[in-house]
């Protein structure tokens, strides 16, 4: 079963500048999340998509958005990039349900470097 | 109160050593519970889900106390291959549906 799958790997924008970031999950998941980490930081809950449709955001301003194809991938944008944007971005992907949860699967990420 | 709190740490233990990390969640409802292991610059891999009174896998053994509201994992027989960061995970059932709590996470050094 191939995983959760990010491009790029590594991405390099100067300020002001937007970026795009895209995500494939696991085959039979529908919801995919969004999250950054900064270096030497915590996990900060960005986008949750399920279905098509955002679920939920957490609290980053609007130039963060993103959205899910009919495939269940997913892409998010930032625009106007900002030197404190530079962080690993994670992608991960679940099985939707309302029921029992399962667990969240990780890509490898994508560094983006803000200069 | 955030919704999961962790030990940062770091614990630094020898080789061969147990060693335990305790995590508290605020809400009483929550059904599931995971824990994940991070090394430097990685993403997250899930280590194991925490089951109802607990469960093992191998040298690792997670619990699960309801009452107090807290997961633990104790690794036993620590390796050097054991060291990173560990994360505590858990997912409110509601209206809000799949949404993932985080802790900050707990480092782990073992030393030869």
């Amino acid at each position: 079963e191939a995983g959760v799958t990010q491009s790029p790997t590594h991405l390099i924008k100067t300020r002001g500048q937007q970026a795009t970031l895209r995500c494939s999950p696991i085959s039979g998941h529908t919801s995919v999340y969004w999250y950054q980490q900064p270096l030497g930081l915590g996990l900060q809950f960005l986008l949750w998509y399920d279905e098509g449709e955002e679920r939920n955001r957490g609290n980053f301003p609007p130039r963060f958005s993103g959205r899910q194809f009919p495939n269940y991938s997913s892409e998010l944008n930032v625009n106007a990039l900002e030197l404190e944007d530079s962080a690993l971005y994670l992608c991960a992907s679940s099985r939707s349900n309302r029921g029992r949860n399962s667990p969240l699967h990780f890509g490898n990420g994508t560094r983006l470097t803000v200069t | 109160r955030k919704e999961v709190e962790q030990d940062p740490g770091p614990f630094n233990v020898p080789e061969g050593a147990t060693v335990a990390f305790n995590c508290t969640y605020s809400n009483s409802a929550s059904q599931s519970f995971f824990w994940y292991r991070q090394d430097c610059r990685k993403e997250p891999k899930l280590l194991m889900s925490v089951y109802s009174s607990g469960n093992e896998d191998g040298r690792f053994t997670a619990q699960l106390n309801r009452a107090s509201q807290y997961i633990s994992l104790l690794i036993r027989d620590s390796k050097l291959s054991d060291s990173a960061t560990y994360l505590c995970v858990v997912n409110p059932e509601g209206n809000t549906g799949n949404q993932f709590y985080f802790g900050t996470g707990t480092s782990l050094t073992v030393i030869p």
